[in-house]
């Protein structure tokens, strides 16, 4: 049974507007949760983190919502550009322990 | 620049054969780690190593087994490939206190037939 769930596998938005991406988690231990991107061809990227103890984390266009009693996170990209067409593989960990990845959504950013 | 190398991006072997992935680090990080990636399930913990000569299980560590004589160093082994074992195979390192930032190498796509 997957501890992380991303339901969407692929998502498109229109260049310029807002991305969300969205991760569910059924752990109500896990304590830290983080985003990495992945172009083909490469290996995922870190792109941004939240601890449990926050309910918003910024950097640049990329936004990480957590809401703890809905057990849900998401990421937020504005405004979106081609260059952010990519996989997003949410994760999330409990304190001391590796972390578990979702399946992953694919982005694709139109022009 | 931070790098990670993985010995080869594809690789073709038969049912039955041994098989070792080489994963290379610059950065002189502690931890590092196998994943497997498969089609709707992400990435999925193989073992990790935190440090010279000790590793951890994952969360799926049947089938596979590791090596670190080298901090520099992290070879996942298949000691016996089977078809089940077609995965992309991806290698991270990461600073020790810090196994959230981890970096990764490019993959490598195995086929077993």
């Amino acid at each position: 049974d997957q501890q992380v769930k991303q339901n969407s596998p692929s998502l498109s938005v229109q260049e310029g507007r807002i991305s969300i991406l969205n991760c569910d988690y059924t752990n109500s231990m896990f304590d830290y949760f983080l985003w990495y991107k992945k172009y083909p061809a490469e290996g995922p990227t870190f792109l941004i983190s939240i601890s449990s103890i926050k309910d918003k984390n910024e950097d640049g266009r990329f936004t990480v919502f957590l809401n703890k009693s809905a057990k849900h996170l998401s990421l937020h990209i504005v405004p979106s550009q081609p260059g952010d067409s990519a996989v997003y593989f949410c994760a999330a960990r409990r304190y001391g322990q590796n972390f578990v990845f979702g399946p992953g959504t694919r982005l694709s950013v139109l022009p | 620049d931070v790098k990670v190398t993985q010995s080869s991006r594809y690789l073709v072997k038969r049912t039955g054969e041994k098989v070792f992935l080489e994963c290379v680090q610059d950065m002189d990080h502690e931890n590092m780690f196998w994943y497997r990636q498969d089609p709707g399930l992400g990435l999925r913990l193989i073992y990790f190593s935190y440090d010279v000569k000790m590793k951890e299980k994952g969360d799926i560590p049947e089938g596979y087994s590791v090596s670190r004589e080298k901090k520099e160093r992290f070879s996942l082994i298949l000691e016996s490939a089977s078809t089940n074992q077609t995965s992309m195979y991806l290698c991270a390192s990461s600073i020790l206190s810090r196994n959230y930032e981890q970096y990764f190498g490019p993959g490598t796509r195995l086929t077993v037939t």
